[in-house]
């Protein structure tokens, strides 16, 4: 059983269109996160949410959107793709082990997004 | 800026020796260090952590050394098998803030 499934796992886009990547966890964490992995395997956090509260909103551009429909689902959406966009997007999951401290991150396979 | 600066880029050990990954940080409110692990394809997972409290934190063939007072702790594996072929995460975290910071990663191969 998955524990962090996303889909897709590959997509390919022209620039400008839009797209949206899902994330469930099965693991009944109550935090989830998006990450954002780039060519050179550098791991940035982008966004977390907590219990449906956005608690992390990094700098990333307007474009990027998340949502949390419940506890159990982050997806992100992306607005007028650019190629630098292009990267490995994680998501993940994990206890919040008190008011400010989270857990183990547990995460997905990854979702790899070319812009064309 | 760089928070967590990570080396080396990449290190090849032939099987049984020692793979060494080093880590320094500047903020000295981080409390929280630990080492996550990723194959290709797949996402990193957590493969060993330690808080500022020890020196040392030993599981298996796997130790995190932690130098308080240089910033710097490091990641040890003894008798390194080709099966550990990946790429290593060092990161921090601290109190009163929910995220971990990555260092930039270690590809790490054992050579049979």
């Amino acid at each position: 059983d998955t524990a962090v499934s996303q889909t897709p796992k590959y997509l390919v886009t022209q620039m400008g269109n839009d797209k949206s990547i899902k994330c469930e966890q099965n693991l009944g964490h109550d935090t989830m996160y998006w990450y954002k992995q780039d060519s050179k395997k550098f791991l940035k956090i982008m966004f977390s949410y907590n219990n449906k509260e956005l608690i992390i909103n990094e700098t990333v551009p307007n474009r990027f959107s998340p949502k949390s429909p419940d506890k159990a689902h982050l997806n992100l959406h992306i607005n007028s793709l650019e190629l630098g966009d292009s990267a490995v997007y994680f998501c993940a999951s994990s206890w919040l082990v008190s008011t400010v401290r989270t857990g183990e991150l547990f995460f997905g396979e990854g979702s790899r997004l070319t812009v064309l | 800026q760089q928070q967590v600066k990570q080396s080396p880029q990449s290190l090849i050990v032939q099987k049984g020796g020692i793979s060494i990954i080093n880590c320094a940080y500047e903020n000295t409110a981080f409390d929280y260090f630990p080492w996550y692990q990723q194959f290709p394809g797949k996402g990193p997972a957590l493969l060993i952590a330690i808080r500022p409290d020890v020196s040392e934190k030993k599981e298996g063939r796997f130790t995190i050394s932690f130098n308080k007072s240089a910033k710097q702790f490091s990641l040890h594996i003894m008798d390194s098998q080709p099966g550990d072929s990946a790429t290593y995460f060092c990161a921090a975290g601290e109190d009163s803030s929910y995220k971990l910071i990555f260092g930039s990663g270690t590809r790490l191969l054992v050579r049979p």
